[in-house]
C-alpha cells in the first residue's frame, strides 16, 4: 500500500462549480497535511497547511482533514480558469520529518 | 519575506557533460534545503537535504550530488550527466516553524 493516494485526474470541471480534491494515506502518525498547486513548468505553491484534523479556510479554499479516515480534502469554491493546475497532497509526522508528496491531480476548469 | 530563487530555468546539456544547478534563499536564516526531481506520473523525488553548511544527505545513490557552501546556498552537480539525469528539478527549503516552498524549478534536457 503506498503511503499517499491521490488520483492522477484529469479532473475537468466547469467554471464556477466547487471542486472536491482528495487524498488518502496509510500513516496514522501524519500530523501535518499540505496542499500545493504547480502550474506547468513551474514549482509548487503552497496552499494550505493543517495541523491535525478538522477545517481550515483561506478565500475561496478550505482544507479538511479526517484523520480516522485517513482522507484529506481539498475544495475550492467558484473555480476560475486560472484555478487549472496540478494539485499535489503532501503530509508528515512532525514539523522537521520528511515529507511525502502525492502525485498530484490535475484540475481542468473549462470557461 | 522569503524568497528563493533557482537557475537557470532551462538547460539543454550533452551526454557527460558536467552540471551545476544553483539554489538560493533569502529572508531567513538556517533553512533546511532540499533537491527534488520530478518526473512525468511519477511524482517528486527527494534528491538531497540539508540541515546545515556542509551538512549533505542523500535519499538516493545515482550520479548526482550536492553541496551546501554557504548557509542559504544549495548547489546539485553531476561530472558527466546521463541520459537519465533528464528532468524537472526543484530546489525547496523549510524551518521548523515554516512549511516546505519551492522554487520554480530547472528543466534539464540531456542530448
Amino acid at each position: 500500500q503506498k503511503e499517499v493516494e491521490q488520483d492522477p485526474g484529469p479532473l475537468s470541471v466547469p467554471e464556477g462549480a466547487i471542486v472536491s480534491l482528495n487524498c488518502t494515506y496509510s500513516n496514522s502518525a501524519f500530523q501535518y497535511f499540505m496542499w500545493y498547486r504547480q502550474y506547468s513548468r513551474k514549482g509548487p505553491e503552497l496552499l494550505m497547511y493543517t495541523y491535525s484534523s478538522g477545517n481550515k479556510e483561506d478565500g475561496r479554499f478550505t482544507a479538511q482533514v479526517d484523520k480516522s479516515s485517513k482522507y484529506i480534502s481539498l475544495f475550492i469554491r467558484d473555480s476560475q480558469p486560472s484555478d487549472s493546475a496540478t494539485y499535489l497532497c503532501a503530509m508528515t509526522v512532525n514539523r522537521d520529518d520528511k515529507i511525502i508528496f502525492g502525485k498530484g491531480t490535475r484540475l481542468h476548469i473549462l470557461p | 519575506s522569503q524568497t528563493i530563487h533557482q537557475w537557470p530555468a532551462t538547460l539543454v546539456q550533452p551526454v557527460g557533460s558536467p552540471l551545476s544547478l544553483e539554489c538560493t534563499v533569502e529572508g531567513t536564516s538556517n533553512p533546511n534545503l532540499y533537491w527534488y526531481r520530478q518526473a512525468a506520473g511519477r511524482g517528486l523525488q527527494l534528491l538531497f537535504y540539508s540541515v546545515g553548511i556542509g551538512q549533505i544527505s542523500s535519499e538516493v545513490p545515482q550520479n548526482l550530488s550536492a553541496s551546501r557552501p554557504q548557509d542559504r546556498q544549495f548547489i546539485l552537480s553531476s561530472k558527466k550527466l546521463l541520459l537519465s539525469d533528464s528532468g524537472f528539478y526543484l530546489c525547496a527549503w523549510d524551518t521548523y516553524y515554516q512549511p516546505q516552498h519551492f522554487g520554480d524549478g530547472t528543466r534539464l534536457s540531456i542530448l
